[in-house]
């Protein structure tokens, strides 16, 4: 099946802890996108890469890091310079800036 | 800088009523319009796409039209369904170097059966 996969679903983090989002995708997609979604809010990008190696700032990208070493993973790193991390991500890919993006199934974080 | 509105925040209809969902735009230099939908807890599913160049496109009971010079699009949903209850979500591209996309808040959309 190709698709794009989040883990975990549910993430727990520590005060000062730094956590890692997992993004896969098998479409052969060359863009990949992270996305932060608070209630009554639209979707806020955070990160967004149109090729390997290369990677932009979105809106709202302070307190988080991205890596893209491979085409088909783009990880998300929260920091603890991020003071208010408990949202829902979500992964997208797309064929390249300009097509559809496809959306994995997210994964929710929570503080503890 | 895009701003993409989207009224109601809440719908609820009686199943088998036809509906329209609204969403508006700010910035009418857009590369495409997309509607999604969004399941409680889960990820985005794309609708439909319409591109800057056309006025609507149809996916069986959906129809999704846009008009740029008025900064509007709306999504027709036909004979609605239990199973049609979500929040649907539209997400403008901008034109440029990158198409920045810029999602509504959605609207939330209950059909009663």
């Amino acid at each position: 099946d190709g698709g794009i996969t989040q883990s975990p679903k549910y993430l727990f983090r520590k005060e000062g802890q730094n956590v890692t989002l997992s993004c896969e995708q098998n479409l052969n997609h060359d863009a990949m996108y992270w996305y932060r979604q608070d209630p009554g809010q639209g979707l806020r990008l955070i990160y967004y890469s149109q090729i390997v190696n290369d990677f932009q700032k979105g809106d709202i990208a302070e307190g988080y890091s991205v890596s893209r070493e491979k085409k088909e993973s783009f990880p998300l790193t929260v920091t603890s310079a991020q003071k208010n991390p408990t949202a829902f991500y979500l992964c997208a890919s797309s064929q390249n800036a300009a097509e559809t993006q496809y959306f994995g199934p997210g994964t929710r974080l929570l503080v503890l | 800088k895009q701003e993409v509105t989207q009224i109601p925040a809440a719908l609820s209809v009686p199943e088998g009523e036809n509906l329209v969902l609204n969403c508006s735009f700010t910035d009418s230099a857009i590369y495409n319009l997309q509607w999604f939908r969004q399941d409680p807890g889960k990820g985005l599913t794309s609708l439909l796409l319409i591109q800057s160049s056309q006025r609507e496109q149809t996916s069986g009971r959906l129809n999704a039209s846009l008009d740029k010079s008025s900064g509007r699009s709306t999504l027709y949903i036909a004979a609605s369904q239990p199973g049609d209850s979500a929040t649907y979500l539209c997400a403008v591209a901008n034109s440029g170097g990158y198409q920045k996309v810029t999602f509504g808040t959605g609207t939330k959309l209950q059909v009663i059966p």
